[in-house]
């Protein structure tokens, strides 16, 4: 267990929907970092936070948003959603270099 | 931005035998390298890694070694077991200006057979 915590663990939602994927990173961890994983496509870097600031972007679509709050957890939002955008979607946290992933979150567009 | 190059996708060895994974990554200033073991729906699982001052480093069957001149580093895993098959990333980054970003190879599936 790595200490980051992610929910749902499942989502099955329909083309067009919106879906919040949670995550918690580790106690004392001020950056997340959030991933997607396509079959085709290995592990994709969409976003960092730290502290509360958006530090560093990837390859993260204009219909994708994130967010992290006072508390530190963070919050992805993927709007208009695309069969293609079926994904699992991991969220690390970390401190300095280390980055220790959550259980991730299985998306399933229909 | 930065590329990070992995071989072989696929490695298949005998059970007791050494596995060897190879990465290169494109941009000299990356300085950190970790290596990264998932299993099959599971969450990648930090399993070593190495700093650009370092050249290698071992933790029991696991070492990696990195060539900062030729921009190339590897895993290597002697007497492999069954529990050892896995999908290993490597990965490089690099701090940039606030912000952090680990660039992933694109995966070796390793297999250990009996």
């Amino acid at each position: 267990d790595s200490g980051v915590t992610q929910t749902p663990k499942h989502l099955i939602t329909a083309t067009g929907q919106r879906v919040t994927l949670r995550c918690s990173p580790r106690s004392g961890d001020l950056s997340v970092y959030w991933y997607q994983q396509s079959l085709d496509q290995g592990l994709q870097f969409l976003i960092q936070y730290y502290n509360g600031e958006e530090r560093a972007k990837g390859n993260i679509l204009e219909r994708f948003s994130a967010q992290q709050f006072p508390d530190l957890h963070s919050e992805l939002n993927l709007s208009s959603l695309e069969l293609g955008d079926s994904a699992l979607y991991f969220c690390a946290s970390g401190y300095t270099n280390e980055q220790f992933f959550g259980p991730g979150t299985r998306l399933t567009v229909l | 931005g930065e590329n990070v190059e992995q071989h072989p996708s696929t490695l298949s060895v005998q059970e007791g035998d050494s596995a060897v994974i190879k990465c290169t990554y494109s941009d000299s200033a990356s300085n950190y390298f970790p290596w990264y073991k998932q299993e099959l729906g599971k969450r990648p699982q930090l399993i070593i890694d190495i700093r650009s001052n370092v050249g290698e480093k071992k933790d029991q069957r696991i070492a990696v070694t990195l060539n900062k001149t030729a921009k190339h580093f590897s895993l290597h895993i002697t007497e492999t077991q069954p529990e050892d098959s896995a999908v290993y990333f490597c990965a490089a980054f690099r701090y940039r200006g606030g912000g952090n970003k680990l660039t992933f190879g694109t995966g070796t599936q390793l297999k250990v057979e009996l």
